[in-house]
Order: structure tokens, then sequence, then C-alpha cells
């Protein structure tokens, strides 16, 4: 059982171009999570997804960022005309179904790192 | 305020001391706790549930106070590979979204 896969590992952009993430969640999961690390800060919280719904984006800059989980395919994190403050860590999570206490564990990706020239 | 608060780092201990790491959370509707480690530059992975009688694995006991809203993780007998940011994450389900504290950082030396 594959466990949550993110791909690219490493992605470099120049200013102004367009980043696409993405992350395969675990078997059996319908729940998306993405977070944003930048070196020596913590982890937050940028959107949480269930298949074809937004369900919290909170997190997310109002402008260039959006997320999307579609009923097939791999969830996707889309950054448009990046910039230099964009580079950092992007892991994406995901969980089994919500509403039974326990299942509300995360499995992480190795991540993205997404570096901006 | 923060929905989870966790102590400021870093604790710098020596090899085979014991730790403790608190949390705190500010919704008293949560429901799930957890215990997550994260190493330099690698993805946050599960150390432990905390469970409502508190729970022990090896050197490492997870106790949580629902009255208090607060959670705690001691680690016992320390060694050089127990260094790493420590995070503590909480959900109140009903498809609510999981919260993870800060991370509070703990280097173990020789």
């Amino acid at each position: 059982n594959a466990g949550v896969m993110q791909n690219p590992r490493h992605l470099v952009r120049r200013r102004g171009q367009e980043a696409r993430l993405r992350c395969s969640p675990m078997k059996g999961h319908s729940h998306v999570y993405w977070y944003r690390q930048l070196p020596e800060e913590g982890l937050k919280f940028m959107v949480y997804l269930q298949k074809e719904n937004i369900i919290d984006e909170s997190g997310m800059p109002k402008e260039r960022f959006s997320a999307e989980f579609p009923k097939e395919g791999p969830s996707i994190l889309r950054i448009q005309q990046v910039v230099r403050g964009d580079s950092a860590a992007y892991f994406c999570a995901s969980s089994p179904q919500q509403g039974n206490p326990g299942n509300e564990k995360l499995f992480f990706g190795s991540g993205t790192q997404l570096s901006v020239l | 305020r923060k929905e989870v608060e966790q102590d400021p780092g870093p604790f710098n201990v020596p090899e085979g001391a014991t730790v403790a790491f608190n949390c705190t959370y500010s919704n008293s509707a949560s429901q799930s706790f957890f215990w997550y480690r994260q190493d330099c530059r690698k993805e946050p992975k599960l150390l432990m549930s905390v469970y409502s009688s508190g729970n022990e694995d090896g050197r490492f006991t997870a106790q949580l106070n629902r009255a208090s809203q607060y959670i705690s993780l001691l680690i016992r007998d320390s060694k050089l590979s127990d260094s790493a940011t420590y995070l503590c994450v909480v959900n109140r389900g009903g498809g609510f979204k999981t919260i993870f504290g800060a991370g509070t950082r703990l280097f173990v030396k020789a």
C-alpha cells in the first residue's frame, strides 16, 4: 500500500511562471491537506479538501493560489505568477473519511521543495 | 490566541535525560489528539495518539487532561536520535480540519 505520493520532489521556477504540485493520497483516503513550511518555521495550513470539494481554504492566499481534488486523479496545488517568497517546502497529507475519532490521523508525503529564481 | 499552543523551544538535554513537552488547546470540543515528530527537512510522522487514560509506547508517554485542555509528552532516557521537532496535533471531529501546533524543537547531546 503506497503512501502519500507527491511530485515533483524539487521544482524550480522563474518569477512569473506557474507551479503545479501534485499529491496522490493513500489508497482509501478521501481527504487531503496542503501545508507550506519555510526554513526554520512551523507548518502553515493552507487548504483542506475532500473529493471535488474545498472544505477549508482559510490558510490559502487569496490571489495566485488555488487547489483542487478532482473525482479522478491527484490533488493539485497551483501557484500562478510565482514570486521569490513562494519558495518553500509544500507538504501534502491525507486521511481517511472523517467523522470517527482516530480517523483524523494524517499521513504526509515527502513534500515538494519549490525554488523560485 | 492560537488554537494549539506548545512550549517554546528549543530544549537542549544530555543523553539519558527525561524531557517533557506541554501543549494546550483552546477548543473544548476537540476529540482527537496526537503527537507527531518532524526531522529536519523531512515530512512530519505520527509518533503516537493520545488517549484519555494516558498511554505509553516504549520510552514515550502521552497524557491528556480534558478539564485543563492540556496534553503532554514525556520522553525518558533520551537518545541522540530523539533530536527533532515535536508537533502537538488536535482535531475536533465532525469534518473540521486537523490543527497543528508550531512545534517544539529538541536537541539531545552526547
